[in-house]
């Protein structure tokens, strides 16, 4: 089955240094991946939508220059979180969807927490 | 983006018992989906039912679809302890738009 990996699983970082999470699908193409964030008892809440070969789509209230997406290839996007600060503590999921026709089922990375001191 | 609604937030049972949670949502969907998330882990796809689709069955999963009151139900039958974990209810608005997904349920089944 569709596997993404997600990494690293857990980083614990100072203020003001940036860290990057790398999401990967191993064994299909991905045109388009998401980028959640999840707070402790919470749903999931989408930041962006990263777009192979485009521009990243974010959401409302999520800081583009904050949160940087690149999505270089089919297999590989990267959210890279800059200048963090202890608010930017949380746990980050992405997901992948598979390039084709009926493409209704999301394959997810199994997170990263990034803990900022 | 439109969430979708779940109810109970939170869900205790006896291992054994069915559990049963629901979702409801507002806008007009071609597919709705189940998935699962143990603690701190990311989501793992349960199930998928159409719009065109009723009842849709998974080993001991059972999703029922009503569109007309804009609602689905996920029930686990004869639950066991590993079962524990949280279920959202997913779903496409339309075309390209990013997968909503609704608040959870945190099912704990008690051993």
């Amino acid at each position: 089955g569709a596997v993404v990996s997600q990494h690293p699983s857990w980083v614990i970082c100072k203020s003001g240094t940036s860290v990057k999470i790398e999401c990967r699908s191993l064994d299909f193409q991905a045109t388009t991946m998401f980028w959640y964030r999840q707070f402790p008892k919470q749903s999931l809440m989408l930041m962006a939508t990263s777009n192979e070969g485009s521009k990243a789509t974010y959401e409302q209230g999520v800081e583009k220059d904050k949160f940087l997406i690149n999505h270089a290839s089919l297999t590989l996007s990267t959210l890279t979180v800059t200048s963090a600060h202890p608010e930017d503590s949380s746990f980050y999921i992405c997901s992948a969807r598979p390039t084709g026709t009926g493409a209704n089922v999301l394959t997810f990375g199994a997170g990263s927490r990034l803990t900022v001191l | 983006s439109q969430q979708g609604e779940e109810d109970p937030q939170a869900l205790s049972i006896q291992e054994g018992e069915n559990a049963t949670m629901n979702c409801s949502y507002k806008t007009s969907i071609n597919n709705l989906q189940w998935y699962r998330q143990n603690s701190g882990r990311g989501l793992v796809h349960l199930i998928l039912i159409r719009s065109n689709e009723r009842e849709k069955h998974s080993g001991r999963l059972r999703v029922t679809l009503d569109t007309s009151k804009k609602s689905s139900s996920l029930l686990i039958t004869a639950s066991r302890a590993a079962d524990t974990a949280s279920y959202f209810c997913a779903f496409w608005n339309s075309g390209n738009t990013p997968l909503v997904f609704g608040k959870g349920t945190r099912l704990s089944v008690i051993a």
